[in-house]
């Protein structure tokens, strides 16, 4: 199985700031037959069922914001929001889909 | 708008069984796969079976296979999820979710307790 490293666990940021979410795969998620990196990021808020955010690393879903912001390939892999607005506050994963699925641990957005 | 809506969970004893149903509408079911997706209470998503738009494939994790089966029925676009012989561990909340890009959309989820 691949295996993700979600990193930090959790995150206090204030209105207005940029952060960063990390995410590491044991092994290569970018395919040599189309070049596409198969990682995804999801929104999770309170009490709510997870939202696509992102998708083969750096696609966003249709009417996510462009404050959010994927980049990475091959192992490594970031999740970028800025600008921060307090309804980002939520839990976060990382998604590969390379092979058999496997998320991130997750972590926790909070206000500062 | 494409909906996805769970039911069937509840609470069930340990080695018991339970069948998910996810009613889909909003899009051609039958040309997307399909999966499910658990959350245990307070902790992170967990993939458990995905099956192909036609149900001619289907993939489970290994704490699962053999004992739980995903199914559907295009003509009634519904997604079922049979799970047998029910531990603790299985104890979550499970989504119902398309698959194509990867878990696009997702039901609201059904809880599933299994106790004595």
């Amino acid at each position: 199985d691949i295996v993700m490293t979600q990193s930090p666990f959790s995150l206090a940021v204030s209105e207005g700031e940029m952060v960063t979410i990390n995410c590491k795969s044991s092994q290569s998620l970018l395919s040599s037959g189309n070049q596409k990196n198969y990682l995804a990021w999801y929104q999770q808020k309170p009490g709510q069922s997870p939202k696509l955010l992102i998708y083969y690393a750096s696609t966003r879903q249709s009417g996510v914001p462009d404050r959010f912001i994927g980049s990475g390939s091959g192992t490594d892999f970031t999740l970028t929001i800025s600008d921060v607005q307090a309804e980002d506050l939520a839990d976060y994963y990382c998604l590969q889909h390379y092979s058999y699925p496997t998320f991130g641990a997750g972590t926790k957005l909070e206000l500062k | 708008e494409v909906q996805l809506v769970e039911s069937g969970g509840g609470l069930v004893q340990p080695g018991r069984s339970m069948k998910l149903s996810c009613a889909a509408s909003g899009f051609t079911f039958s040309n997307y796969g399909m999966a499910w997706v658990r959350q245990a209470p307070t902790k992170g998503l967990e993939w458990v079976a995905t099956i192909s738009y036609d149900g001619s494939s289907t993939y489970y994790r290994d704490s699962v296979k053999g004992r739980f089966t995903i199914s559907r029925d295009n003509a009634k676009s519904t997604l079922y999820l049979q799970m047998n012989s029910l531990r603790s561990e299985d104890t979550a909340t499970y989504y119902c979710t398309r698959d194509i890009p990867p878990f696009d959309y997702w039901g609201q989820g059904v809880m599933v307790t299994v106790s004595s």
